[in-house]
């Protein structure tokens, strides 16, 4: 069964580092999102992304973070300048299609800590 | 702001027991729900959802959901449980047809065998 990828598991930075949070979506999906849980909170959506630009995004998602499909299979998010904060796990899904009607397929998430 | 409510946070059952999960939601326009369950060191993994029809929804493994509309919920069942259903549960919703899911905290639940 096809399945959402990502890497790394796990990430370990110095604040103020840039990082690169990578993810392989399931081949024939179009439509791309990130979520990210902090520990003991809520899975929180950060970023939606159809057709190579960004279709929805939350208060959470500031200059800081920026994302890109820069082929044809990874789709990728960045943290330019990394906070203690930014201390998460970070979730990549996909859908096949737009909307609530189609399901969001998770990836197992990547532990980012930042030091 | 739209908000999705857990009230449990850890629940522990012995098999064989009843599985009620709360889960309610504060937006008062159109709403799909789901449930979505993380078994350990795994994927979060969509188990029922629901968006129009029949409140009550059948979902994998046994799982059922009723979507209450006076009562702003949608709670989880499950009439026997099994040591294999300890997992962390997720209720999460979407608002208005975007594309994008609010989630609940999370539930643990930890089965006995």
């Amino acid at each position: 069964e096809p399945e959402v990828t990502q890497t790394p598991s796990h990430q370990v930075t110095q604040m103020g580092q840039e990082v690169i949070l990578r993810c392989v979506p399931i081949s024939n999906h179009l439509y791309f999102y990130w979520y990210r849980q902090i520990l003991g909170q809520k899975v929180e959506f950060l970023v939606s992304f159809y057709n190579n630009e960004i279709s929805e995004k939350s208060e959470i998602f500031d200059d800081q973070f920026s994302v890109e499909r820069p082929d044809g299979s990874n789709f990728t998010l960045k943290i330019r300048s990394t906070k203690l904060e930014d201390s998460a796990m970070y979730f990549c899904a996909s859908s096949a299609l737009a909307g609530s009607y189609n399901e969001q397929f998770f990836g197992p998430g990547t532990r980012l800590t930042v030091l | 702001a739209q908000s999705v409510s857990q009230h449990n946070h850890h629940v522990i059952l012995s098999e064989a027991a009843s599985l009620e999960l709360g889960c309610n939601y504060s937006y008062g326009g159109t709403v799909n729900l789901f449930w979505y369950v993380q078994y350990p060191g795994q994927h979060l993994q969509l188990l029922l959802k629901y968006f129009s029809g029949d409140p009550l929804v059948k979902g994998i493994k046994g799982f059922e959901a009723e979507f209450i509309k006076s009562k702003f919920s949608f709670n989880l069942r499950k009439p026997s449980v099994q040591w294999s259903d300890t997992a962390e549960y997720f209720c999460a919703v979407n608002v208005g047809g975007a594309n994008n899911l609010f989630f609940g905290t999370g539930t643990r639940l930890t089965v006995i065998p």
